[in-house]
């Protein structure tokens, strides 16, 4: 089975510039995260929906950042504009509650560096 | 709200040696307990989980912990080091609800 698919893998953009991340959860997950990772705050919970309705967002940093999810197999992360403080790996990840025994699945996350 | 405190940002061993990776939580509800890998420039897998039941959990590549409830505990241990295991090791607490609040990460240095 495929897990779930995060692009673009690395991006490497200028400051001011908007990037958009993108996400396709596991084939019937209905609980989808997304998380950053930076050496300084670790792993940090930005946000996260249940059958693509954002349930939390209390950890996106501030206005700059949106996530969308308009179905259930695709979700969004976009940052506008960016900085460079902005520099992270972003991980999608997702999880079946009912089945899925509380195991959350992780992409391989988007490396995203801001000049 | 809940909390996870991983005791230890480096942790060194030897080959063969035996690995102890310490995790201690906060919870005001029983909580799901959780151990990920990472590998350098990869995502994160995981090693084992407690939900309920047993609480001594055994996970993949020979890794166990244990839920110990009176010392909010959910220490990761393997009996011998192998130089593959060398990763960053997370701690993970959910309060039932699907979100995953992670500690600051254990650097496992296995030395030959």
């Amino acid at each position: 089975d495929a897990g779930v698919i995060q692009s673009p893998r690395h991006e490497v953009t200028e400051m001011g510039q908007e990037v958009t991340l993108r996400c396709k959860p596991i084939s019937g997950h209905d609980y989808l995260f997304w998380y950053r990772q930076t050496m300084m705050r670790g792993l940090e919970l930005l946000i996260y929906f249940n059958n693509n309705v954002p349930i939390d967002d209390s950890g996106m940093p501030e206005d700059r950042f949106s996530a969308k999810m308009p179905n259930a197999s695709f979700s969004t992360l976009k940052i506008q504009p960016s900085e460079p403080r902005d520099s992270a790996v972003y991980f999608c990840a997702s999880t079946d509650r009912t089945t899925g025994g509380n195991t959350i699945y992780f992409g391989e996350g988007s490396w995203l560096t801001v000049v | 709200a809940q909390s996870v405190t991983q005791l230890g940002s480096h942790v060194s061993v030897s080959e063969g040696a035996l690995v102890l990776l310490r995790c201690n939580y906060s919870s005001s509800v029983p909580p799901y307990l959780f151990w990920y890998v990472q590998y350098p420039n990869q995502g994160l897998q995981l090693l084992l989980k407690y939900t309920t039941g047993a609480t001594l959990v055994k996970g993949i590549n020979g890794f166990e912990a244990e839920f110990k409830k009176s010392e909010t505990s959910f220490h990761l241990t393997k009996p011998s080091a192998h130089m593959s295991d060398a990763a960053e090791y997370f701690c993970a607490v959910s309060n039932q609800g699907g979100k995953l609040i992670f500690g600051q990460g254990t650097e496992l240095y296995v030395k030959p």
